[in-house]
């Protein structure tokens, strides 16, 4: 068990740019979650995916977030032309089942100059 | 709104000195009641799941409990190594927010030698 894993660890970058963080869930995991945790918070849910189906989007999600789990296995978050309250840590985390407890990765912190 | 309160938000113990940490929450429906700890820099670490009221969880010096309203996480003789922010979320069982957790914005220990 190797753990869900994150890439890249750290980001920074200008206000206006696009990025995209990639998440690898624990192998035998059918779901799929991404949060948003900022200083003093706990974390705020995004999205998740079961399989390869995207089940349900917080409004917190703009338009200019997009999250794709092509082939129920890996996933992408993407975040089109970067302001500056996008900083923040992004977690993902997995989870087999609805029921049972979700994983956590170590997240990506993203920094906008 | 379901939502998540933890207290208090920082608790600071001498080495040996038991307590407890809150957390109350108001939810459509208990799917379950998660434990995490969060080390600086890291995701959440999983502890625990509850589902229903009277019941306990234990781990080392943990140990997790559930009422209809409210959770406690007691901790017995502390060790410096303990020091971590600790969270508790919820899951839905109702709603439009079911696959998702909602979490508190933490408590965070501090273990004095």
């Amino acid at each position: 068990d190797t753990g869900v894993s994150q890439d890249p660890r750290h980001k920074i970058t200008k206000r206006g740019q696009n990025v995209t963080f990639r998440c690898d869930p624990i192998s035998e995991h059918n779901r799929l979650y991404w949060y948003r945790q900022t200083l003093g918070q706990g974390p705020e849910f995004l999205t998740y995916f079961q399989n390869e189906a995207q089940l349900e989007k917080s409004r917190l999600l703009s338009d200019r977030f997009s999250a794709e789990r092509p082939k129920g296995s890996f996933s992408t978050l993407e975040i089109q032309r970067t302001e500056q309250g996008d900083s923040a840590m992004y977690l993902c985390a997995s989870s087999q089942g609805s029921d049972q407890p979700q994983h956590f990765g170590d997240g990506t912190r993203l920094s906008i100059l | 709104e379901d939502q998540v309160t933890q207290s208090p938000e920082a608790l600071r113990l001498q080495e040996g000195e038991s307590s407890s940490l809150n957390c109350s929450y108001t939810v459509s429906g208990l799917r379950g009641l998660f434990w995490y700890r969060q080390d600086p820099g890291k995701g959440p670490e999983f502890l625990f799941t509850l589902y229903s009221a009277g019941e306990e969880k234990e781990k080392e010096r943990l140990k997790a409990t559930l009422t209809k309203k409210e959770s406690f996480l007691h901790i017995t003789a502390p060790k410096p190594e303990d020091s971590a922010t600790y969270l508790c979320a919820v899951q839905a069982a109702y709603g439009g927010s079911q696959g998702n957790l909602i979490f508190g914005k933490g408590t965070k220990l501090s273990v004095k030698p």
